[in-house]
């Protein structure tokens, strides 16, 4: 299977701040690669499909980039409501794997 | 409204069987793949199952692998997976998820699979 690695696995930043999270394939998974955001006790929510390209709705602070094996996410000024756990997810072949997830908390 | 609902979790003792439904909603269901994923308590997200509009393909998480089954029945809008040999570790919430062939769109809000004796 294909393993998905985070990194950082939390981080701490103030409202305005530009944060950066990364994800590693253990293999090239060209463009096939999801991020996720999840707040206590929801389900996850789509953000960036296709390490790039922005759900509908999703305020445009959040984009992606990268392929093959490095992926990044990048909020350009976090907003309060940003706070959560973010996590990719490789779907370029069953079975599909996500990365263990970066917390994003208050400094 | 496009959703998804699941249902059927609880209590099980190790070594039994359960069986997780979702319902979808406000979309074509037999247009699209459907996935399960869970989250243990305190853990992240796991992938566990898939399959395709048609049932012709499917894919299994190697944690999983051997013990579920995804199944779908297209004409009651209806995703289901089949537990058994049920463990400890199998303790989680479990979401059903619509793949828009780009990701997962839509999410349901979970239902809680409790294993223990």
């Amino acid at each position: 299977a294909i393993q998905m690695t985070q990194s950082p696995l939390s981080l701490s930043a103030s409202v305005g701040d530009r944060v950066t999270i990364t994800c590693r394939a253990s293999q090239n998974i060209r463009d096939a690669l999801g991020w996720y955001q999840q707040k206590p006790g929801k389900a996850p929510k789509f953000l960036i499909s296709d390490a790039s390209s922005l759900q509908s709705g999703v305020p445009s602070r959040f984009s992606g980039s990268g392929s093959g094996t490095d992926f990044s996410l990048t909020i350009s000024s976090l907003q309060p409501e940003d706070f959560a756990t973010y996590y990719c997810l490789q779907d370029y072949s069953y079975p599909w794997t996500f990365g263990q997830g970066t917390k994003v908390e208050v400094k | 409204e496009v959703q998804v609902v699941e249902s059927g979790g609880g209590l099980a003792q190790p070594g039994r069987s359960l069986r997780l439904s979702c319902v979808g909603s406000g979309f074509t269901f037999d247009d699209y793949s459907m996935h399960w994923v869970r989250q243990a308590p305190g853990k992240g997200l796991e992938w566990v199952s898939a399959i395709t509009w048609n049932g012709d393909n499917v894919g299994y998480a190697d944690s999983v692998k051997g013990r579920f089954t995804i199944s779908r029945d297209n004409p009651r809008n209806s995703l289901y997976l089949q537990m058994h040999s049920l463990r400890v570790e199998d303790t989680a919430i479990y979401y059903c998820a619509k793949d828009n062939r780009h990701g997962l769109d839509v999410w349901g809000q979970g239902t809680t699979v409790t294993v223990s004796s």
